[in-house]
């Protein structure tokens, strides 16, 4: 089975600082690694995902992560943020050609102070 | 595009009623799954269908059932809700047959359910 941890459940940040958001995740088989935002009282969209190639992956919105196979790791990022980056962060991982099934973290909070 | 639709929004259910949540996609996704979110925990699969015609189990199923008559729909049912059934439910489509497992699911914008 696997499963994914994400080691901050909150991280608050000023306006234009830079953030990371730890993920950490383990199986013993192959996997894709996603991370999805979620806004307010909404559903989740995909920020970036990581399926093979490059360990750096940029995303929508500024975001990119780094996959990092031998610390088990999947850390996101964004150099400069703004108030409407405010939303819970999501790191997911699926089996690589066992079905689209996502096994999630248990989220961050990020909350971009002025 | 509509995407992917979730029907109630909102819903307060009495312990051992029963209820639907209605999920249609239409971007004519072959994949759809239910998560439900709870706080700390993130998103757990309770059932999901890689076609119409066939569900099977996620990680978290019991108390719910599902069925996939159409490729468009793919609605939840509690059939005795329980308090630890409070959550908030969220449906997802994807583009993707069987073993394929890399492409990005649409999530609709959730239904929150509240069990007295």
């Amino acid at each position: 089975a696997q499963s994914v941890t994400q080691l901050d459940s909150q991280v608050p940040v000023f306006e234009e600082a830079p953030v990371e958001l730890r993920c950490n995740y383990s199986s013993s088989v192959s996997v894709y690694l996603f991370w999805y935002v979620q806004y307010p009282n909404q559903g989740l969209q995909l920020l970036l995902k990581y399926l093979s190639g490059s360990t750096l992956v940029k995303g929508i919105n500024g975001f990119e992560a780094e996959f990092n196979k031998s610390q088990t790791s999947f850390h996101l990022r964004k150099p400069s943020v703004h108030i409407s980056d405010t939303a819970e962060y999501f790191c997911a991982v699926s089996v690589v050609a066992a079905g689209n099934k996502l096994t999630f973290g248990g989220g961050t909070r990020v909350l971009v102070k002025p | 595009n509509a995407g992917v639709t979730q029907t109630p929004k909102f819903q307060v259910l009495k312990t051992g009623q029963s209820m639907t949540l209605q999920c249609a996609q239409d971007m004519n996704h072959e994949y759809m799954s239910w998560y439900r979110q709870d706080p700390g925990m993130g998103l757990r699969l309770i059932h999901y269908s890689v076609g119409a015609g066939i569900t099977d189990q996620g990680e978290v199923p019991n108390g719910y059932n599902v069925s996939r008559s159409t490729t468009e729909d793919f609605p939840l049912r509690l059939l005795s809700a329980a308090p630890s059934q409070t959550s908030v439910y969220f449906c997802a489509s994807s583009q993707t047959r069987d073993s394929i497992s890399n492409q990005p699911q649409h999530f609709g914008d959730g239904t929150r359910l509240s069990i007295l």
